[in-house]
């Protein structure tokens, strides 16, 4: 399974784009990239999920380098209640092949 | 919307006691977990089904159980509870479908073994 990297914290200020990179250097062919967000006391909230290139929804943008060997999470205009954890994963969701969820990055929003 | 709906927000037992954690969910989902997150550890698959009356080990199996006897609902069982499984549990379910299917996760169950 893909080991990921990411910062342990950062910091930002309100209306800030937040960009939190994730290093995943053995990366599988088959693996896809997902982003989860965390407030304390909730579970894991699913945000953006890519293979390759670019992916946007309405909360976030993923972009992937063409060697796959990391990603970014871009989180436009950052608000207070963006303050949570964001984990990266990295693999396939079927059953025998699970992920790991690593110890994540604890974004703070500051006014 | 998925909803997955764990049955407490907060448990408390005492050591010893057989502990019971109720998941369902109601997108008939094929695969549910079972996870424990500490501080400091990030989250642990404890149990994963993938079908009815399936079940597979994850990380961290010992000292629990689980049961999974209706599609829409999986239980993780604490045999004989002990302090050190104090945690926060979270139960998740996903679709097998093409592509890869995320996994939406209940707000989780805070249990304390005293």
């Amino acid at each position: 399974l893909a080991k990921t990297t990411q910062p342990i914290s950062m910091d930002s200020y309100e209306g800030q784009e937040v960009n939190i990179t994730c290093s995943h250097n053995n990366i599988a062919t088959n693996d896809y990239i997902t982003w989860y967000q965390q407030f304390p006391s909730q579970g894991p909230r699913f945000i953006i999920q890519g293979y390759k290139t670019k992916v946007t929804n309405e909360v976030a943008s993923l972009f992937i380098p063409a060697d796959r060997k990391s990603s970014t999470l871009s989180l436009p205009r950052v608000s207070l209640s963006d303050t949570a954890v964001y984990y990266c994963l990295v693999g396939v969701y079927n059953a025998g092949n699970m992920l790991t969820f690593g110890g994540g990055t604890r974004l703070m929003v500051k006014p | 919307d998925v909803k997955v709906t764990q049955s407490s927000r907060y448990l408390v037992k005492r050591t010893g006691e057989k502990v019971f954690l109720e998941c369902v969910q109601d997108m008939d989902h094929e695969n549910m977990f079972w996870y424990r997150q500490d501080p400091g550890l990030g989250l642990r698959l404890i149990y994963f089904s993938y079908d009815v009356k399936m079940k597979e080990k994850g990380d961290i199996p010992e000292g629990y159980s689980v049961s999974r006897e209706k599609k829409e609902r999986f239980s993780l069982i604490l045999e004989s509870a002990s302090t050190n499984q104090t945690s926060m549990y979270l139960c998740a379910s996903s679709s097998t479908g093409p592509g890869n299917q995320p996994q939406h996760f209940g707000d989780g169950t805070r249990l304390s073994i005293l």
